[in-house]
């Protein structure tokens, strides 16, 4: 079945750059997302990417998509503290049914 | 501009009660579903409607049950509640199968 990988933590200092990487298994999805995680809040949607392109910039956000490697990356530039959170990589399930399929998270802790 | 709106925010049930979390959205969005996010774990998805009157089985349907009366909302229903079913239980919506997901804020359930 279709799974999605991503490392658990990440700890950078204040204005480094961060990286959060993921790999998916199902090539067949549309839409690849990113979303954030505040400790005790919702899912934000911080970007998405579709599946036909390989990057997308957004601000301080750049996606990348490698789809013969199946690996969707997320870097943050100039990384704050608030952008401590936890980070989810989600994939479109193949098929009809469009569903999403989220990894288990990466914890970006940002040190002053 | 409300969005995805689920309460309530928090409940404690006891072993065996049964209760309904609701989710409504105002986007006039087919695609509705129900996730439950555990720690340490990514999102895991328990039902999901394509439309109004039409609902189906996520990865973990047991113990829940769903209806779709109306575009606008999609409640979820613990039948009797169980101690593995303490979770942060979230609501989604989309225009479409397989188009961009937007959250709700979730519901934090204790069940003791």
């Amino acid at each position: 079945g279709e799974d999605v990988e991503q490392s658990l933590f990440l700890s950078v200092r204040e204005g480094d750059s961060s990286v959060i990487n993921c790999t998916y298994t199902d090539s067949s999805s549309t839409y690849l997302y990113w979303y954030k995680q505040e400790p005790g809040a919702g899912l934000q949607l911080l970007t998405y990417i579709f599946s036909n392109m390989d990057m997308k910039q957004d601000q301080r956000l750049t996606v990348l998509l490698n789809k013969k490697d199946k690996h969707l990356s997320l870097r943050i530039a100039d990384t704050q503290t608030g952008d401590s959170a936890i980070y989810f990589c989600a994939e479109t399930q193949g098929g009809s049914q469009g569903n999403l399929i989220f990894g288990k998270g990466t914890k970006l802790s940002v040190k002053p | 501009n409300a969005g995805v709106t689920q309460t309530p925010k928090f409940q404690v049930l006891k072993t065996g009660q049964s209760m309904t979390l609701q989710c409504a959205q105002d986007m006039n969005h087919e695609y509705m579903s129900w996730y439950r996010q555990d720690p340490g774990m990514g999102l895991r998805l328990i039902h999901y409607s394509v439309g109004a009157g039409i609902t189906d089985q996520g990865e973990v349907p047991n113990g829940y049950n769903v209806s779709r009366s109306t575009t606008e909302d999609f409640p979820l229903r613990l039948l009797s509640a169980a101690p593995s079913q303490t979770s942060v239980y979230f609501c989604a919506s989309s225009y479409s199968q397989g188009s961009i997901q937007y959250f709700g804020a979730g519901t934090r359930l204790s069940v003791l």
